[in-house]
């Protein structure tokens, strides 16, 4: 079975562009979650999906957005970026609820900032 | 919101050594996981406890819950270069449908 694939593996972008990053995740899994993490903050909760709806979201501005698709493939979009944005975004599946299942992640997408 | 605290931040020990990562939560336990996390790369599932005095293990890391003391401990017994890593706990948030995650413990196994 495959894992969950994420792309891009890399990214660099400047200020004030937009990004769109894709999550792929594991064949039956409904429930696709999306984290940041940085050196200095850790990993962060950025958004839940499970079937195309949006469960829940972490503390972050209106800029991060996301969405799910029928096939449960997710995508996280960022727009007017922020030197702040730099970071690694992984993506996890899960089969239903995230919290209470197993979650798989990705390798990530390191996103650079310039 | 839950705060979850690892110790020690870092870590370095002469392979063949022991070693124990703690996890301690600011709230009660209801569900803890062990990730371990290669440099750079995406997290890796070790363990899911989710009952007070619950023990798993696997291969050589053991990891328990102590939910009277809303702590969780991971041992890695005789450790090797290939434990080397980030490890990190995640625990259910209250809304159920995101983990938190501790900082993580930075862990070097030298020859």
């Amino acid at each position: 079975k495959a894992g969950v694939t994420q792309t891009p593996r890399y990214l660099i972008k400047t200020r004030g562009q937009q990004v769109t990053l894709s999550c792929s995740p594991i064949s039956g899994h409904r429930s696709v979650s999306w984290y940041q993490q940085t050196p200095g903050q850790g990993l962060q909760f950025l958004f839940e999906y499970f079937s195309e709806t949006q469960r829940n979201k972490g503390n972050f501005p209106g800029r991060f957005s996301g969405r799910q698709f029928s096939n449960s493939r997710s995508e996280m979009n960022v727009s007017t970026l922020e030197l702040g944005d730099s970071a690694l975004y992984l993506c996890a599946s899960s089969i239903g609820q995230a919290s209470y299942n197993e979650q798989f992640f990705g390798p990530g997408t390191r996103l650079t900032v310039l | 919101s839950q705060e979850l605290e690892q110790s020690p931040q870092s870590l370095i020990v002469q392979e063949g050594k022991n070693l124990t990562i703690n996890c301690t939560s600011s709230k009660t336990l209801y569900g803890l996981y062990w990730y371990k996390q290669k440099y750079g790369e995406g997290l890796i599932f070790l363990m899911m406890l989710q009952k007070g005095g619950e023990e798993k293990s696997h291969e050589k890391i053991t990891a328990k819950l102590d939910e009277k003391k809303q702590q969780s401990s991971l041992h890695i017994t005789a450790s090797q270069p290939s434990h080397a890593g980030i490890y990190l706990c995640g625990a259910d948030r209250d809304s159920g449908y995101e983990l938190n995650f501790g900082k993580g413990t930075s862990l070097l196994v030298t020859p």
